[in-house]
Order: C-alpha cells, then sequence, then structure tokens
C-alpha cells in the first residue's frame, strides 16, 4: 500500500513530442504527488507538484493530470528538448505525524533524441 | 530560493575510517531533513528522517550505530558512516523540508570505500 507504481522503465522521444510517465498508487491517505528531474551524479529537482484536489496543473511545458478516483497521475512534457534526457521520478507523502516522508516510484529514464 | 547544499561531494576512504558528510539549507531554515541513498539506475531509499533538536528516525533495515545523524541546528544536519566498508560506497543525498510538505535536494555525496 506504501508503494507507487511508475511506467514506463525508459522512454524515448523525438524532440518537439510529448513525453508522458504515468505513476499509480494505492494508499489513499497520500496527498502530496511531486515529479523530481534527476541529471546523473546530480540530486533530484523539483519540477511540479499536485494535490488531489487539483485535476491538473501546469508550469512551463510541464503538466500533472491527477486522476483521484483511479489513483493514478501523470507527467507530460510538452515540446520535448534533448536537455530534458533526465531520469524522472514521481512520489507521493502524506501528513502521517508531521514525518511528510516521500514514497518514490522506480523513475524513468527519458531520452529525447534531436 | 530553496538550496540545499552538501560536502564533500565526492569522498574516497579506507575501509575502517569514519566518514562525515553535511547537508546545509542555504536560505531556509529546515527543522526536518532526510537522508537517502540511491545505488545507480535505481530510485531513491530513504535511510532516516533528521529532526532538529532530537534523535533521528531510522527506516527499518538502517543501522542507526553506523549511519550517525546529528541535526544539531536548522541549517544543518551530518550523516557520518562509521567504520565504512566497501559494500557502503553509494550516492548519499539529503533533503530539506520546506514549507510543510516540499522537500528539496542536495546535489548528493559519491562515496567509496576502499
Amino acid at each position: 500500500q506504501q508503494q507507487v507504481k511508475q511506467s514506463p522503465q525508459s522512454l524515448i522521444v523525438q524532440k518537439g513530442g510529448i513525453s508522458i510517465i504515468n505513476c499509480a498508487y494505492e494508499n489513499t491517505a497520500f496527498d502530496y504527488f511531486p515529479w523530481y528531474q534527476q541529471f546523473p551524479g546530480k540530486g533530484p529537482a523539483l519540477l511540479i507538484a499536485i494535490r488531489p484536489d487539483v485535476s491538473e496543473k501546469k508550469e512551463g511545458r510541464f503538466t500533472i493530470s491527477f486522476n483521484k478516483s483511479a489513483k493514478q497521475f501523470s507527467l507530460h512534457i510538452m515540446d520535448s528538448q534533448p536537455g530534458d534526457s533526465a531520469t524522472y521520478f514521481c512520489a507521493a507523502s502524506m501528513a502521517q505525524g508531521g514525518s511528510e516522508k516521500l514514497v518514490f516510484g522506480k523513475g524513468t529514464k527519458l531520452t529525447v533524441n534531436p | 530560493g530553496a538550496v540545499v547544499s552538501q560536502h564533500p561531494s565526492w569522498v574516497i576512504c579506507k575501509s575502517g575510517t569514519s566518514v562525515k558528510i553535511e547537508c546545509r539549507s542555504l536560505d531556509f531554515q529546515a527543522t526536518t531533513m532526510f537522508w537517502y541513498r540511491q545505488f545507480p539506475k535505481q530510485s531513491l531509499m530513504l535511510m532516516a528522517t533528521s529532526n532538529e533538536g532530537s534523535k533521528a528516525t531510522y527506516e527499518q533495515g538502517v543501522e542507526k550505530d553506523k549511519f550517525l545523524i546529528n541535526h544539531a541546528s536548522l541549517t544543518l544536519s551530518t550523516l557520518t558512516v562509521t567504520s565504512a566498508h566497501p559494500e557502503d560506497s553509494s550516492f548519499y543525498i539529503c533533503s530539506a523540508l520546506r514549507g510543510g510538505r516540499t522537500q528539496y535536494f542536495g546535489p548528493g555525496t559519491r562515496l567509496l570505500v576502499l
């Protein structure tokens, strides 16, 4: 119940295309869903986050779509660029005794070809 | 804003020695920090939650006597790997909690134990 399942494991997209990464969860107590971008040898960087009272959130080329009934959320990267090539992690957390621990998906390695 | 630093960025040590890694929130105060470990091409594994002024909370399976955590101030948490062995070689990443729910990650520390 603590898992966040992420797919696909790897993704290859042409420059200018749309990259879509999906995540699913079981625990309905999760109430905060961030996405992180990680380049090799670096720490993860927060991209965008959403709460379950919102179905969609957009920041620049990055959009999170959230389906509360299906317990799924996804990241869409519009007009994908070679510089977007990185590993993307979805995550979820709940306000549990103030701990705010994140549960991470296994990651998606995105390659954007020029 | 929301910058987290780690020092050192990489360290090589001999088996049996202890290594200290520092995590600092540079432009905000963080009562809660987290320590993660990441193996190549894998997701982040939470090791422990560090709370300022109190004992750290370790995840199941993480040896608290081997991975000593000290959160002495609102901007500094340290992880000491005691009596390091080759199997402790890994990428260690810290994060700091800001605004109640958002974790900002440091750049990571690569540890190699010979």
